[in-house]
């Protein structure tokens, strides 16, 4: 069965620095999503990624937090500055096309990150 | 704005007890319904989804909801509980028809007791 996969599972990073979470997505998916979750807290939509283009975010994805397609396969979620409170899973999750989200979106298994 | 609620944080049963999880949707329509688990330190994988037709949908490892728009609920049950059961499960409404976000539950963690 096709998988989003998602890579590394855990980073742990220092404050202030850059990191880039990466993730691909089953290959006839269209639409991208990336979720976090907070440990012990609920999963938290961030952003949703259409046609190249940002469809949707949250509050939570301010100017710190971006999102990019740089080829064909991948999916990336740049964190710019990481803060102490960046440390959750994220998730990447994609669906087919429009009238495909009644079938559930397809998470990958995460990545931790880590904020020291 | 749809929002999701799930009764208890923390439900305990012993194996082969009944599992019940509770699940209410606020919708001004009647949403796309799912279940997730998400076990120790992995992914969420989809349990079971409604999304029109039959109100009782079946997924997978022997769990089962129920639709009912009257009482704006969808909640997961079990017959029989299995010590393998012991997950946390979310509960999501996503709009009908199209491809917007998933809203989640705050989850229910389930232990499960020899």
């Amino acid at each position: 069965e096709p998988e989003v996969t998602q890579t590394p599972s855990h980073q742990v990073t220092q404050m202030g620095q850059e990191v880039i979470l990466r993730c691909v997505p089953i290959s006839n998916h269209l639409y991208f999503y990336w979720y976090r979750q907070i440990l012990g807290q609920k999963v938290e939509f961030l952003v949703s990624f259409y046609n190249n283009e940002i469809s949707e975010k949250s509050e939570i994805f301010d100017d710190q937090f971006s999102v990019e397609r740089p080829d064909g396969s991948n999916f990336t979620l740049k964190i710019r500055s990481t803060k102490l409170e960046d440390s959750a899973m994220y998730f990447c999750a994609s669906i087919r096309d429009r009238g495909a989200s009644g079938n559930g979106y397809t998470f990958g298994s995460g990545t931790r990150l880590t904020v020291v | 704005a749809q929002s999701v609620t799930q009764l208890g944080s923390h439900v305990s049963v012993s194996e082969g007890a009944l599992v019940l999880l509770r699940c209410n949707y606020s919708s001004s329509v009647p949403p796309y319904l799912f279940w997730y688990v998400q076990y120790p330190n992995q992914g969420l994988q989809l349990l079971l989804k409604y999304t029109t037709g039959a109100t009782l949908v079946k997924g997978i490892n022997g769990f089962e909801a129920e639709f009912k728009k009257s009482e704006t609920s969808f909640h997961l049950t079990k017959p029989s509980a299995h010590m393998s059961d012991a997950a946390e499960y979310f509960c999501a409404v996503s709009r009908r028809g199209n491809t917007d976000k998933l809203i989640f539950g705050t989850g229910t963690r389930l232990q499960v007791f020899p």
